[in-house]
C-alpha cells in the first residue's frame, strides 16, 4: 500500500462547480497534513496546511478525520485558474523526519 | 512565504558528465532539505533528506554514489547527478524546511536533459 494515496483524476468540472479531493495515508503516527498546488512544469507551492479542526481560506476547506486516516480538500465555486494538479502532503515516521507526496490529483476547470 | 532558490533551471549535459544543483534557502536556516525527482506526468519521488553536517538519508532504490548530496550549510545543499545517462533526464526539486511540522518551501526545479 502506498504510503500517501490520491485519486489522480482527472475531475473535469464547469465553472462555479463544487469539487471535493479526498486522500488517504498509511501511517497512523502521521501528523503533519498539506494541500500544495502544482502547476505544469513548476514547482509545487502550499495550499494550505491541514489541521486537526478542519480550516478554511476563502473558497477552500480543508478537513482531517484521523480515525479514517484520510484529509480532503473541498473547493467552491471553481474558477479556471484552478485548474492545477492539487498534491496531498504527509510526514512520513521512521529514522527521520520526511514529507511524502500524494500522485496528485488533477483538476480541470472549464468554461 | 520563505523563499527558496535552486540554480540552474535547466541544463543540458553530455552522457558520463557530472551536474552539481545548488538549493538555497534565502531568508531562513534550513534544518532539513529534500531532494525530490518528478517523471513526467508522475508525481513528486522522494530521492533523499539531507541535514546540516550530517549524512543524507537515501530512499530505497535511490543510488546514494550516483546522487550525491552535501548540506554544508543551514542554508546550502547540493545534489550532483555523477555520470549521467539518458534515464537521468527530469525534473529535480529541492525543498527545505525551517522547523518540523511545518511546510516545506520549494526551489523553482532544475530541468536536466541528458544528451
Amino acid at each position: 500500500r502506498k504510503e500517501v494515496e490520491q485519486d489522480p483524476g482527472p475531475f473535469n468540472v464547469p465553472e462555479g462547480a463544487t469539487v471535493a479531493f479526498n486522500c488517504t495515508y498509511s501511517n497512523s503516527a502521521s501528523q503533519s497534513f498539506f494541500w500544495y498546488r502544482q502547476d505544469c512544469r513548476k514547482e509545487p507551492k502550499l495550499l494550505m496546511s491541514v489541521y486537526s479542526s478542519g480550516n478554511e481560506d476563502g473558497r477552500f476547506t480543508a478537513q482531517l478525520n484521523r480515525a479514517s486516516q484520510y484529509i480532503s480538500l473541498l473547493i467552491r465555486d471553481s474558477k479556471l485558474s484552478d485548474s492545477a494538479t492539487y498534491l496531498c502532503v504527509v510526514n512520513g515516521v521512521d529514522s527521520s523526519y520526511k514529507l511524502i507526496f500524494g500522485s496528485g490529483t488533477r483538476l480541470l476547470v472549464r468554461p | 512565504g520563505a523563499v527558496v532558490s535552486q540554480h540552474p533551471s535547466r541544463v543540458i549535459c553530455k552522457s558520463g558528465t557530472s551536474v552539481k544543483i545548488e538549493c538555497r534557502s534565502l531568508d531562513f536556516q534550513a534544518t532539513t532539505m529534500f531532494w525530490y525527482r518528478q517523471f513526467p506526468k508522475q508525481s513528486l519521488m522522494l530521492m533523499a533528506t539531507s541535514n546540516e553536517g550530517s549524512k543524507a538519508t537515501y530512499e530505497q532504490g535511490v543510488e546514494k554514489d550516483k546522487f550525491l548530496i552535501n548540506h554544508a550549510s543551514l542554508t546550502l545543499s547540493t545534489l550532483t547527478v555523477t555520470s549521467a545517462h539518458p534515464e537521468d533526464s527530469s525534473f529535480y526539486i529541492c525543498s527545505a524546511l525551517r522547523d518540523l511540522n511545518t511546510e516545506a518551501f520549494f526551489g523553482q526545479g532544475t530541468r536536466l536533459t541528458v544528451v
